[in-house]
């Protein structure tokens, strides 16, 4: 059971430049979350869905912008990479609201230049 | 006013001690929280969950809630050394949707 994958580890991004970060889970969870975390810091919030075709703002979600077509997929996608946006991303997904305790990836390390 | 608040430490306590790590949370928050351990440079994992007032033991871990005083506490008893880590208090946000909110963690450093 892969849990929740993310793609990729890690990249050095060109300032203006764009990627999209990749979150895949496999446990059928409805609830997927993108966090960031920057250095010393606890973990903001991005952007999060609910279930396919559900998206909604975090507390962070400036710069940033997702899609959710499927369960299993939560993108997250940089359109003009900045470097206030050199961080660790991570993904997360939890099953219902009565289920709530979220796995994390093992994150992406994006650095802005 | 932060919503998930920790002192972010470090708690350095010696090998064997009881180590408690505490979080206090406001009034918009729902009654589900969360304790996750991260490990420098790796991802946060789930230790404990606790959803109704009291305490809830797993292991050497007792998480505590109290919602009279809005807070949320994690002892860790006959600490390790393996257990110097961040710890990170979660709680989870109720409303048109559930959004999962973390504080800024805790450092704990178990010595020899």
């Amino acid at each position: 059971n892969a849990g929740v994958t993310q793609t990729p580890k890690f990249r050095i991004l060109k300032i203006g430049q764009s990627m999209t970060l990749q979150c895949t889970q496999d446990m059928n969870h409805n609830y997927m979350y993108w966090y960031r975390q920057d250095p010393g810091m606890g973990l903001k919030l991005i952007y999060y869905s609910v279930g396919a075709g559900i998206t909604d703002k975090g507390e962070v979600p400036n710069g940033y912008n997702v899609s959710r077509s499927t369960t299993e997929d939560f993108p997250l996608r940089l359109e003009l990479a900045a470097p206030s946006q050199t961080s660790v991303y991570f993904c997360a997904s939890s099953q219902a609201r009565t289920l709530p305790e979220a796995f994390f990836g093992q994150g992406t390390r994006l650095t802005v230049v | 006013q932060k919503e998930v608040e920790q002192n972010s430490g470090p708690l350095s306590v010696p090998e064997g001690a009881i180590a408690s790590l505490n979080c206090t949370y406001s009034d918009r928050v729902s009654q589900s929280f969360f304790w996750y351990r991260q490990y420098s440079g790796k991802s946060p994992e789930l230790i404990m969950s606790i959803y109704s007032n009291g305490d809830k033991e797993d292991g050497r871990f007792t998480a505590q809630l109290n919602k009279a005083s809005q807070y949320v506490s994690l002892l860790i008893r006959d600490s390790q050394p393996s257990d110097s880590a961040t710890y990170l208090c979660a709680a989870l946000y109720t409303g048109t949707a559930s959004k999962l909110t973390f504080g800024t963690g805790t450092r704990l450093q178990v010595t020899l």
